[in-house]
């Protein structure tokens, strides 16, 4: 059964600072990993998707990189900003079924 | 809008109560699924659908019913509601696996079983 972790399930940081955000997974056979970010009681919004074949996406100040092979993703946010405050989601799609499983999420707060 | 559309965005039910929740798209996804979000438990995938007339279980089934009769829609039904049902549901569909296309996420009915 795969399982994905994040650690840590929450961060706090001073505006500027860059921000690394982890994600593990225990069943390397993954199609694709996306990222999200949710703001207190909404949605989820697609940050990133990264394609099993590629090693790293970006937009914008945002970066993700996966290492298949090691079961991790890391997604990056240069320069922090206030408004980056949310809770940040992984999910791993597994081929079988085009399933999501994510993981618990990182809680981020950027202080001003 | 194009993207994933639930009704309604909150509800309170009494116990034993039914009722359904709605999810519709419109950029002819294949795949649709429903998630449910509690504290602690990160969201767990209740249904899923891989196409008009397709459906089957994920992770935690019990007590929801589901149909998709159309690509567009894919409602999901309480039996009799309990309060362990109280969580927040998300829907979201996404194109098929081959077009490497990710996963859009509605914008969650916030339920309240009472």
């Amino acid at each position: 059964k795969q399982e994905v972790t994040q650690i840590p399930a929450a961060l706090s940081v001073p505006e500027g600072e860059n921000l690394v955000l982890n994600c593990s997974f225990t069943d390397s056979a993954i199609y694709n990993l996306q990222w999200f970010r949710q703001d207190p009681g909404k949605g989820l919004t697609s940050l990133l998707l990264i394609q099993s074949s590629q090693r790293e996406q970006t937009s914008g100040r945002l970066n993700a990189s996966l290492d298949k092979s090691s079961g991790r993703s890391t997604l990056y946010i240069a320069a922090s900003q206030p408004g980056d405050s949310a809770t940040y989601l992984c999910a791993v799609i597994k081929a079988a079924g085009n399933k999501l499983t994510f993981g618990g999420g990182t809680r981020v707060l950027v202080k001003p | 809008n194009a993207g994933v559309t639930q009704t309604p965005k909150f509800q309170v039910l009494k116990t034993g109560q039914s009722m359904t929740l709605q999810c519709a798209q419109d950029m002819n996804h294949e795949y649709m699924s429903w998630y449910r979000q509690d504290p602690g438990m990160g969201l767990r995938l209740i249904h899923y659908s891989v196409g008009a007339g397709i459906t089957d279980q994920g992770e935690v089934p019990n007590g929801y019913n589901v149909s998709r009769s159309t690509t567009e829609d894919f409602p999901l039904r309480l039996l009799s509601a309990a309060p362990s049902q109280t969580s927040v549901y998300f829907c979201a569909s996404s194109y098929n696996l081959g077009d490497n296309y990710g996963y859009t996420f509605g914008s969650g009915t916030r339920l309240t079983v009472v």
